[in-house]
C-alpha cells in the first residue's frame, strides 16, 4: 500500500519564477493538505482540498494556489517566488471526517535563489 | 487564537532510558485532538501517537505514552527504553474536533538526541 508521495524531492528556482509541486495521497484518502516548513520551524498550514475545492486556507498570500484532481491528487503552485519561499513543502492526506488523521509525504525541498 | 508551545528546543537521553517531551496548548475549544509527530533527518513526518480530548485515558503506543492534562492544557510525550532510532525532531500538534477543515497547528519542535 503506497503512502503519500510527492514530487519532485528537490527544486531550485530563481526569484520571480513560478513552481508547481505535486502530491498523490495515500490509497483510500480523499483530502489533501499542504504545509510549509521553514528551516528549524514547525509546519505552517497553507490550505486543504476536498472534492476538488479549497476548503480552508491559512495565512498565505494569493501567490499560493492549488488544485485537486478527480483522482484526489493535488498540486501546489507558487507564483512570483520570493527568497522567503525557500522551505520544505509537505503534503498530508486523510479521510474526510472528524476522526481524520493526517499522514505526511516526504516533502519537496524548494530553494529560491 | 489556538497555539501550541514546545518549550524544550533540544533534549538528550541515554539509550535504554526514559525521556519526557513537553507540550502546552491554548484553545477555547472543548473538544479536539492532539498528536505527536516524529520527523527524522529523512524529513518524513511520522505519526507517533494521538489523543482524543474527550477520552480521559492517556494514549499509549508500545514504548510511547502521553500524559494528557486537559485542565492544564498540557500534553507531554514519554519515550521509554529509548533507542538510537528515536533520535529525531518531535512536533506536538493540535486540531479541533469539529469543522475547521482539519487544519493542524504545530509547535516549534523538540530535537531529541539519543546517546549510545
Amino acid at each position: 500500500d503506497a503512502g503519500v508521495t510527492q514530487s519532485p524531492t528537490h527544486l531550485i528556482k530563481t526569484r520571480g519564477q513560478q513552481v508547481t509541486l505535486r502530491c498523490s495521497p495515500k490509497s483510500g484518502h480523499d483530502t489533501v493538505s499542504w504545509y510549509q516548513q521553514a528551516l528549524g520551524q514547525g509546519p505552517q498550514f497553507i490550505f486543504q482540498y476536498y472534492e476538488e475545492e479549497e476548503r480552508q486556507r491559512g495565512n498565505f498570500p494569493d501567490r499560493f494556489s492549488g488544485h485537486q484532481f478527480p483522482n484526489y491528487s493535488s498540486e501546489l503552485n507558487v507564483n512570483a517566488l520570493l527568497l522567503g519561499d525557500s522551505a520544505l513543502y509537505l503534503c498530508a492526506s486523510s479521510n474526510r471526517g472528524e476522526k481524520e488523521t493526517q499522514y505526511f509525504g516526504p516533502g519537496t525541498r524548494l530553494l529560491v535563489l | 487564537a489556538q497555539t501550541v508551545t514546545q518549550s524544550q528546543p533540544e533534549m538528550s537521553v541515554q539509550e535504554a532510558e526514559t525521556v519526557t517531551l513537553s507540550c502546552t496548548y491554548d484553545t477555547s475549544e472543548s473538544d479536539y485532538y492532539l498528536f505527536w509527530y516524529k520527523q527524522p533527518p529523512s524529513r518524513q513526518m511520522i505519526l507517533v501517537i494521538r489523543q482524543e480530548a474527550y477520552k480521559q485515558q492517556n494514549a499509549t503506543e508500545n514504548r510511547f505514552s502521553v500524559n494528557f492534562q486537559k485542565a492544564a492544557k498540557s500534553f507531554s510525550l514519554k519515550i521509554s527504553d529509548s533507542q538510537l532510532g528515536d533520535a529525531a525532531m518531535y512536533f506536538c500538534a493540535y486540531r479541533p474536533r469539529y469543522n475547521q477543515g482539519g487544519k493542524l497547528i504545530f509547535g516549534q519542535g523538540t530535537e531529541l538526541s539519543v546517546k549510545p
